[in-house]
């Protein structure tokens, strides 16, 4: 069965520095992975996916994430947090087009002034 | 454009109480789905469905009863509500050519005291 772990459940970071969210995934097929964010008393958002193809993805507000199969990881990064950035973000896995989101734990970012 | 539209917002119920949320789309996408989000454990699936008149079970499909009569409403009934009901309901819907990128609704808030 697909399962996904975020590592660290509240990340905090100082304004401008680099914003790491760890997400490790397994599945036994080449899988969709996806990061959503959530701002507080809203649904999620599409931040950025990988499908197919270069696996380095950029998304919106400056993130981006690299899909390394052999780690089985989907790390997201931004290389300079701004306060609007606070927010719950979220790892997401699905075995094919169609299938079932699996989500992780969420992990909480904090961004001090 | 409305996307995804979840009603109420906010409700309150009492053990043993039966309600219906509400979910519509209008972006004529084929697939739904209802997750539920609780602290520490992300989102959950409770039910799906890939069309009209089909649904199936997700990973939390307990105390919950779903159908599709429509490709645009997927309403999810809770028949008896129990105090681990309590959580916060989305709906989401995607297309099938849309390589599973949800579009989510705002959220209900249900407490059941």
């Amino acid at each position: 069965a697909q399962s996904v772990t975020q590592l660290g459940s509240h990340v905090s970071v100082s304004e401008g520095a680099l914003v790491l969210l760890r997400c490790n995934y397994s599945s036994s097929v080449p899988p969709y992975l996806f990061w959503y964010v959530q701002y507080p008393n809203q649904g999620l958002q599409l931040l950025l996916k990988y499908t197919t193809g270069a696996t380095l993805v950029k998304g919106i507000n400056g993130f981006e994430a690299e899909f390394k199969k052999s780690e089985t990881s989907f790390h997201l990064t931004k290389p300079s947090a701004h306060m609007s950035d606070a927010a719950e973000y979220f790892c997401a896995v699905s075995k094919n087009q169609g299938g079932k989101l699996i989500f992780g734990q969420g992990t909480e970012l904090s961004v001090k002034p | 454009n409305a996307g995804v539209t979840q009603t109420p917002k906010f409700q309150v119920l009492k053990t043993g109480q039966s309600m219906t949320l509400q979910c519509a789309q209008d972006m004529n996408h084929e697939y739904m789905s209802w997750y539920r989000q609780d602290p520490g454990m992300g989102l959950r699936l409770i039910h799906y469905s890939v069309g009209a008149g089909i649904t199936d079970q997700g990973e939390v499909p307990n105390g919950y009863n779903v159908s599709r009569s429509t490709t645009e409403d997927f309403p999810l009934r809770l028949l008896s509500a129990a105090p681990s009901q309590t959580s916060v309901y989305f709906c989401a819907s995607n297309a099938v050519s849309g390589a599973n990128v949800l579009t989510f609704g705002a959220g209900s808030r249900l407490t059941v005291l």
